[in-house]
């Protein structure tokens, strides 16, 4: 089956702009994960979805970070305002649930220039 | 705050030896531990977890330690080879999934 996708696989946008960066969890994962990776360091947790609702959003470095999975499927990452800071890898992960192992996409490589 | 840390950067072995990468955590009280592989342009793969009502699980030529009261695990590599090299990450959790830096490993043939 399908694992994790994430598109766009590169952006590059200037600094100021809006992005919306999406991810396609494996079909029948209730947990949804999102974090973000710059070179030469482990992934940073920015948020976690069970279903719909964002169980723990305490990554979220400030408000210009926000993120949705309105159906419990598909989520999407939005950056308002973005700074050349937020350039980094953003990695999405997907699970069957609590304590269950990650399956992770490629992640989306923003860059802000 | 909490941490989590992986002894080192990088770490070279020849090929056939053993490979030992380290995690140590503080303020934290993880019920699992998990331990990923990343190479280069992907996101992890998941390789190991490891409860923390466990002391050591094993998978083919993989090897993981858990000791809580150290703080700390262990993951092995046996018979070593160039197809080995990587960075692997642990990461911890209760509810959520936290991860160390990782460690680059190089298996010289």
């Amino acid at each position: 089956g399908a694992g994790v996708s994430q598109t766009p696989s590169n952006k590059v946008t200037e600094k100021g702009k809006y992005v919306e960066l999406r991810c396609d969890p494996i079909s029948g994962h209730t947990a949804l994960y999102w974090y973000r990776q710059s070179l030469g360091q482990g992934p940073e947790f920015l948020i976690y979805f069970q279903g719909t609702g964002a169980a723990d959003d305490s990554g979220l470095p400030n408000d210009r970070f926000f993120a949705v999975r309105p159906e419990g499927s598909v989520s999407t990452l939005k950056i308002q305002r973005t700074e050349r800071g937020d350039s980094a890898v953003y990695l999405c992960a997907s699970s069957t649930g609590l304590r269950s192992p990650l399956h992770f996409g490629n992640g989306t490589r923003l860059t802000v220039t | 705050s909490q941490k989590i840390e992986q002894n080192s950067e990088a770490l070279n072995i020849q090929e056939g030896k053993t490979a030992t990468l380290t995690c140590n955590y503080t303020n934290y009280s993880p019920a699992y531990l998990q331990w990923y592989r990343q190479d280069p342009g992907r996101g992890p793969v998941f390789l190991l977890l490891i409860r923390e009502n466990e002391k050591e699980k094993r998978k083919e030529r993989l090897k993981v330690t858990f000791d809580t009261t150290l703080k700390q695990s262990l993951f092995h590599i046996t018979a070593s080879q160039p197809a080995d090299s990587a960075t692997y990450l642990c990461a911890l959790g209760s509810n959520d999934m936290r991860f160390g830096a990782g460690t680059r490993l190089t298996v010289k043939p």
